[in-house]
């Protein structure tokens, strides 16, 4: 089955710095990898994805890469602020609603 | 638009025993999916359901078990329940006209003791 491996698992940066989070599947069929932000004791929520026919996609700070041939897509948030502090899952699936989740990244935007 | 919701929202049960989550989708959907969430196992993917069959199952043991029903709500059950089943369930409602965007509902958090 899929494999996903995230990192960092944490990540600590300044406000107003930039954060990448890095993630790494396994199956070459994976065609949709969305990312999922959860801040603690709230649900998951998505804030960006891209599907496998699309090499980049920005929404305002956020961004996604996707490198097809090496199976890897990496999420990057530009001016962060304290409120971007949470856990980010990145997932990748290739049947549309089983989704396979990395490990997550706790970051902390310190003012 | 209503978002996903779980009942019961916090749970405590003891090892042996079987309990029963349940799940209701934003109104229109069709797909819900079932997770687990540990700390240490981060979410795992249990099963989706779309028109009341089972389209995909994640590797969990044959303990966990799901249904949906006509009305596009969904239950998952888990029988002789062991220690190791203590998580957070989320389960995850999607349209299946467009995107493959999943909302995810609360959660239910079981406590095994």
């Amino acid at each position: 089955g899929e494999n996903v491996e995230q990192h960092p698992s944490t990540l600590s940066v300044q406000e107003g710095d930039s954060a990448v989070i890095k993630c790494t599947y396994s199956d070459s069929a994976s065609n949709y990898f969305p990312w999922y932000k959860q801040e603690l004791g709230k649900r998951p929520q998505l804030i960006i994805d891209i599907r496998s026919n699309v090499g980049e996609k920005k929404d305002q700070r956020i961004a996604v890469t996707l490198n097809k041939t090496a199976k890897h897509f990496s999420l990057h948030i530009t001016e962060t602020q304290p409120e971007d502090s949470a856990v980010y899952f990145c997932a990748a699936t290739n049947s549309g609603y089983a989704l396979n989740f990395g490990k997550g990244t706790s970051l902390l935007v310190t003012p | 638009k209503a978002g996903v919701t779980q009942t019961p929202r916090y749970l405590i049960k003891t090892r042996g025993q079987q309990v029963t989550l349940s799940c209701s989708p934003i109104s229109g959907h069709r797909s819900v999916s079932w997770y687990q969430q540990t700390p240490g196992q981060g979410l795992q993917f249990l099963f989706e359901y779309f028109s009341e069959t089972q389209r995909n199952k994640g590797n969990f043991p044959g303990r966990f078990s799901g249904r949906q029903f006509s009305n596009s709500r969904s239950e998952m059950n888990v029988s002789t329940l062991e220690l190791g089943d203590s998580a957070l369930y989320l389960c995850a409602s999607s349209s299946t006209s467009g995107g493959n965007e999943q909302f995810f509902g609360p959660g239910t958090r079981l406590t095994v003791l």
